[in-house]
């Protein structure tokens, strides 16, 4: 059964600062990798979507990168910003089996202005 | 564009009842997917759909039934609720695959 763990489980940083969010499964065998963001009591919003055969996206300041073979992702937000505060969740497309996402349990971002 | 809808945004319901979720999308995505997020558990995945008349169970699909009669409409019923089942309730859609989803604003289900 596919695991996927986040840490930190939460993270506190000023503003300005880059940071990287770390995201890992235990089965290699994905179709793609993707990162949301969850700010509390609304749903999930999509930020990056990485097919197994790449190594990472970019979206503004944000920047994921996907090592399938070592079961890793990481996401990097450049130059923080208080409106960044949201937890973040990482969630694997699992090759055969059920269709649907398995997600990390996610980390909770403060951003101190 | 209205994306996915899902209603009720709230609900309370008592032990025993049965409730429908509703989810509407309007971009005509081939699947749906329901999900529930629980504290220490995070999201995990109900039932999901390919297509109109084709479901499939996901990871802790006990306790519910879905029907996909339109493309555009996946409810989720709970046939007799229970205190278990209080959980927030996403609905999700993706146009094909190796696209990524998108998730509607969910559902507070509580169940006394």
């Amino acid at each position: 059964k596919q695991e996927v763990t986040q840490i930190p489980a939460a993270l506190s940083v000023p503003e300005g600062e880059n940071l990287v969010l770390n995201c890992s499964f235990t089965d290699s065998a994905i179709y793609n990798l993707q990162w949301f963001r969850q700010d509390p009591g609304k749903g999930l919003t999509s930020l990056l979507l990485i097919q197994s055969s790449q190594r990472e996206q970019t979206s503004g300041r944000l920047n994921a990168s996907l090592d399938k073979s070592s079961g890793r992702s990481t996401l990097y937000i450049a130059a923080s910003q208080p409106g960044d505060s949201a937890t973040y969740l990482c969630a694997v497309r699992v090759e055969g089996g059920a269709d649907g996402l398995t997600f990390g349990k996610g980390t909770h971002l403060i951003i101190q202005p | 564009d209205a994306g996915i809808t899902q209603s009720p945004r709230y609900k309370i319901t008592e032990t025993g009842r049965q409730v429908t979720l509703m989810c509407h999308q309007t971009w005509s995505h081939s699947y749906m997917f329901w999900y529930r997020q629980d504290l220490g558990h995070g999201l995990r995945l109900i039932y999901y759909s390919a297509a109109a008349d084709i479901t499939d169970k996901g990871e802790v699909p006990d306790g519910y039934v879905v029907s996909r009669s339109k493309t555009e409409n996946f409810p989720l019923t709970l046939e007799s609720a229970t205190r278990s089942q209080t959980s927030v309730y996403f609905c999700a859609s993706r146009y094909k695959t190796g696209d990524e989803q998108y998730f509607g604003p969910g559902t507070r289900l509580t169940v006394t």
